[in-house]
């Protein structure tokens, strides 16, 4: 079935300091791929998402890349801050074909030491 | 505007009883998802509404549980005969229209405990 792998599971980094997380998905035909950053007791909030026709997207510190050749994709975060702390999960998705659901990956616990 | 919302925030039951989870999309999204989180888990997958049918029931984990959205709007998830293995955070989230790469936006979730 279908399935997203994250690595790492958790990721300290001190602040000022990047962060990558990546992520790989199994089905060839998904096509669009989000990031959602959770914060403890809160709803998962997009930060970013990537459709598979782009290569890379940016947005101010935040940038994804994808590989859709190796089925590859990971989240990019850069000059961290201590609000960036938190669980951070990808996601894949066919949108377009018989169903939209996301297929999560297992998270990422984000701690950015001030 | 308003963000998806659901009810109740908490919910404590005994094994064996039914319970009942709501969730009121965005206004005007005609796409619905429902969603379960396990602790330490990313969000799993349990059903997709496109206006009022099912599009994908794949995710539900057996026919104890059951979801319905009558008028296009609101969506209810219904799970009957509760296990305690059934406790988990359930999510609720929209999107415009399910179509293109448009955004999921989720609920702040029920989280649901089986004594």
């Amino acid at each position: 079935g279908e399935n997203v792998e994250q690595h790492p599971s958790t990721l300290s980094v001190q602040e000022g300091d990047s962060a990558v997380i990546k992520c790989t998905y199994s089905d060839s035909a998904s096509n669009y791929f989000p990031w959602y950053k959770q914060e403890l007791g809160k709803r998962p909030q997009l930060i970013i998402d990537i459709r598979s026709n782009v290569g890379e997207k940016k947005d101010q510190r935040i940038a994804v890349t994808l590989n859709k050749t190796a089925k590859h994709f990971s989240l990019h975060i850069t000059e961290t801050q201590p609000e960036d702390s938190a669980v951070y999960f990808c996601a894949a998705a066919n949108y377009g074909g018989a169903t939209n659901k996301l297929i999560f990956g297992t998270g990422t616990l984000l701690a950015v030491q001030p | 505007g308003a963000g998806v919302s659901q009810t109740p925030s908490n919910k404590v039951t005994e094994k064996g009883k039914y319970v009942e989870l709501r969730c009121d999309p965005i206004s005007g999204h005609t796409a619905l998802y429902w969603y379960r989180q396990s602790l330490g888990q990313g969000p799993e997958f349990l059903i997709y509404f496109q206006g009022t049918g099912a599009a994908d029931d794949s995710g539900l984990p057996n026919d104890r549980f059951f979801a319905v959205r009558p008028e296009g709007s609101v969506s209810t998830l219904k799970i009957q005969r509760t296990e305690r293995g059934d406790s988990a955070v359930y999510l609720c989230a929209s999107s415009l229209d399910g179509q293109g790469s448009d955004t999921q936006y989720f609920g702040p979730g029920t989280r649901l405990t089986v004594l």
